[in-house]
């Protein structure tokens, strides 16, 4: 069975520094998909960057950027000058058929 | 464009009343849908999925079931609710056969049972 861990439960990060938050899956699968879904206090899930496994290049969205292992299935995030809206929760979700998530970082951000 | 909702957004409901939270999803034919359920402080956890008419997968045996009478409308239930029942539920939509692209998420719903 896929599973995916995210193995900080809580993040903090200083306005303006950068952050990386970490992801690790499990599957025997070649072919699938990883994603980045945002949860601010609202509750509303946001999809932050979304990575294909058959490409090797990084996937970036602005400020939003990942480091793609494949071979050691690691799928970090990182948030470059980080921002007070930035804090929420984040999850690392991985989709061969229907989508897998962890449980979850939460990232504060200090003014 | 694409738009799903889902109501109510909020509610409450004692022990061992039944359960009706409701997703539509509008500007698309055909969709997948999900329902997941986030306890406080946890990630998602799924609880059905749906590729068609009538068509539901369940992911754990629990309290609740799932319809879809309706292409675009996906229904969580329950006959009598349990306290552990309360949460947050999400539900969500995909395009059919497009792995590629992640998920829209409803707003969702908090519901406590007291």
């Amino acid at each position: 069975a896929q599973t995916v861990t995210q193995s900080q439960p809580e993040m903090s990060v200083q306005e303006a520094e950068t952050v990386t938050l970490s992801c690790t899956y499990d599957t025997s699968e070649s072919d699938y998909y990883l994603f980045w879904y945002k949860q601010p206090p609202s509750r509303q899930m946001i999809l932050v960057i979304r990575q294909e496994a058959y490409k090797q290049q990084n996937a970036t969205e602005n400020r939003f950027s990942v480091n793609f292992q494949k071979a050691a299935k690691s799928f970090s995030l990182k948030i470059s000058d980080s921002q007070l809206g930035d804090a929420a929760m984040y999850f690392c979700a991985y989709r061969y058929n229907d989508m897998r998530f962890g449980a979850g970082t939460r990232l504060t951000v200090k003014p | 464009s694409q738009t799903i909702h889902q109501w109510p957004a909020t509610l409450v409901q004692p022990v061992g009343s039944p359960l009706s939270l409701e997703c539509t999803v509008e500007g698309t034919s055909n969709p997948n849908l999900y329902w997941y359920r986030q306890a406080a402080g946890r990630g998602l956890q799924l609880l059905f999925y749906s590729v068609g008419i009538g068509q539901i997968s369940s992911e754990v045996p629990q309290n609740l079931s799932a319809s879809r009478p309706q292409d675009r409308q996906f229904i969580l239930s329950s006959k009598k609710l349990l306290l552990s029942d309360s949460g947050f539920y999400l539900c969500a939509w995909s395009y059919w056969q497009v792995v590629g692209v992640g998920y829209t998420f409803g707003s969702g719903t908090r519901l406590t049972v007291v």
